[in-house]
């Protein structure tokens, strides 16, 4: 049963134009919501994070939307570059705790030059 | 320099030989995590441990074992490796204080026969 949901496995934008990455999530539990960053042979790095009392949040180029009552969350980055070209994890968490992170399948974006 | 380190990196092995894959951090965290990542199914956490000698089970603890005896530490131990066990792991750690801000390895990948 898959808690966390990105169901579209990849995205292509052209460099300068915005990238909207969808994350959907079926617990009503979660509370706390994370985007990761993953380049190929390495390790997630974390990007930015998203409290359920919110609905935004903001870090430079990075926003993160969040809609409780569709249980959606999505990413926008503005505008795209070409290192932003990687795989992104939306993760969720109960209890604003990290010590059980239910990650969703990953969605591969490719930035055009 | 802050990080994760896991070894080996790249492993093949047999079914039923007995393997420990070895996480350590040097940042002085007291969560940490082991994940694995399989194509389709994204990151999924197996164990992790909130501090020394506490430890508990995530969404796929079965074929695993681990122990934390010392804080820096976090080993994974497959007793009797299966093929479905073939992935590419991960250790993560994360501060009490910035749980949600997890620092990932850069991963292990077993392949087992």
């Amino acid at each position: 049963d898959q808690q966390v949901k990105q169901n579209s496995p990849s995205l292509s934008v052209q460099e300068g134009r915005i990238s909207i990455l969808n994350c959907d999530y079926t617990n009503s539990m979660f509370d706390y919501f994370l985007w990761y960053k993953k380049y190929p042979a390495e390790g997630p790095t974390f990007l930015i994070s998203i409290s359920s009392i919110k609905d935004k949040n903001e870090d430079g180029r990075f926003t993160v939307f969040l809609n409780k009552s569709a249980k959606h969350l999505s990413l926008h980055i503005v505008p795209s570059q070409p290192g932003d070209s990687a795989v992104y994890f939306c993760a969720a968490s109960r209890n604003f705790g990290n010590e059980k992170l239910t990650f969703g399948t990953g969605t591969r974006l490719t930035i055009i030059p | 320099e802050a990080q994760v380190t896991q070894n080996p990196r790249y492993l093949i092995t047999v079914t039923g030989k007995k393997l420990t894959v070895t996480c350590s951090q040097n940042m002085n965290h007291e969560y940490m995590s082991w994940y694995r990542q399989d194509p389709g199914l994204g990151l999924r956490q197996i164990y992790y441990s909130m501090n020394v000698e506490v430890t508990d089970k995530g969404d796929v603890p079965e074929g695993y074992k681990v122990s934390r005896k010392e804080k820096r530490n976090f080993p994974l131990i497959l007793e009797s490796p299966s093929p479905n066990q073939t992935s590419l792991y991960f250790c993560a750690s994360s501060s009490a204080e910035s749980s949600y801000e997890q620092y990932f390895g850069p991963g292990t990948r077993l392949t087992v026969t």
